[in-house]
């Protein structure tokens, strides 16, 4: 498997506090792709961090990727109720994007 | 605008029926895939493809055939559609240069 230990897990906040999600990875790989996923609905890509970026920024959105320890996290800063979703992340080892998916984090965020 | 359309949103299928789960694509991406989801989890790839006309097996294509007959076109065909079939399945199309691919809205599939 691409995946080390299961980041299957269900995360519940209160709105306003900060949030990291973490997966890691045992295979190589080029690209980390941060997705949510909505009820109901297909995944949507929210952030992408490449192997030569140790952090990217969007908005409420901070990936970071260590390589050495092929490890990535997703920091949602002040949570509302809107985020409520699961997370995964998925990897791609190719220019190819045959992606891999975790197994996703399930965050619930409560006024 | 960029999209990913699958029909039908849902089906109930019987066990050894045959089942084709249709997807279109209207980004101009070279590369679609089916992904399948079970509760839960994660999503798995199923098929790949990269051109019209030819098609990859992807992770978990035991039981699955695919067929993309156009650059707009993938399909998914479960010849003889198994309960351990039941899930929820995704296609996605991308480009070589932005390599994340957008998703449909998924097939709920449930297998009798």
């Amino acid at each position: 498997s691409q995946w080390g230990e299961e980041n299957l897990q269900a995360l519940s906040i209160q709105e306003g506090e900060d949030v990291t999600m973490n997966c890691s990875y045992k295979t190589y790989t080029t690209v980390v792709h941060w997705y949510r996923q909505d009820s109901g609905r297909g995944p949507a890509l929210i952030i992408l961090i490449r192997s030569n970026e140790r952090e990217k920024r969007s908005g409420r959105l901070r990936a970071t990727l260590d390589t050495s320890s092929q490890s990535s996290s997703l920091s949602i800063t002040a949570a509302q109720c809107e985020d409520t979703a699961v997370y995964f992340c998925a990897t791609s080892s190719s220019s190819f994007s045959k992606l891999v998916f975790g197994q996703g984090t399930s965050l619930s965020v409560v006024p | 605008e960029a999209a990913v359309t699958q029909s039908p949103r849902s089906k109930v299928a019987v066990t050894g029926g045959k089942v084709t789960l249709s997807c279109h694509q209207t980004n101009n991406h070279d590369y679609m895939y089916w992904y399948r989801q079970d509760t839960g989890h994660g999503l798995r790839l199923i098929h790949y493809s990269y051109v019209a006309d030819s098609t990859e097996k992807g992770d978990i294509p035991d039981g699955y055939k695919a067929s993309r007959p156009s650059q707009e076109n993938f399909s998914l065909i479960l010849e003889l559609a198994s309960l351990s079939q039941t899930a929820v399945y995704f296609c996605a199309s991308s480009d070589a240069t932005i390599q994340a691919p957008l998703f449909g809205e998924g097939t709920r599939l449930s297998v009798l």
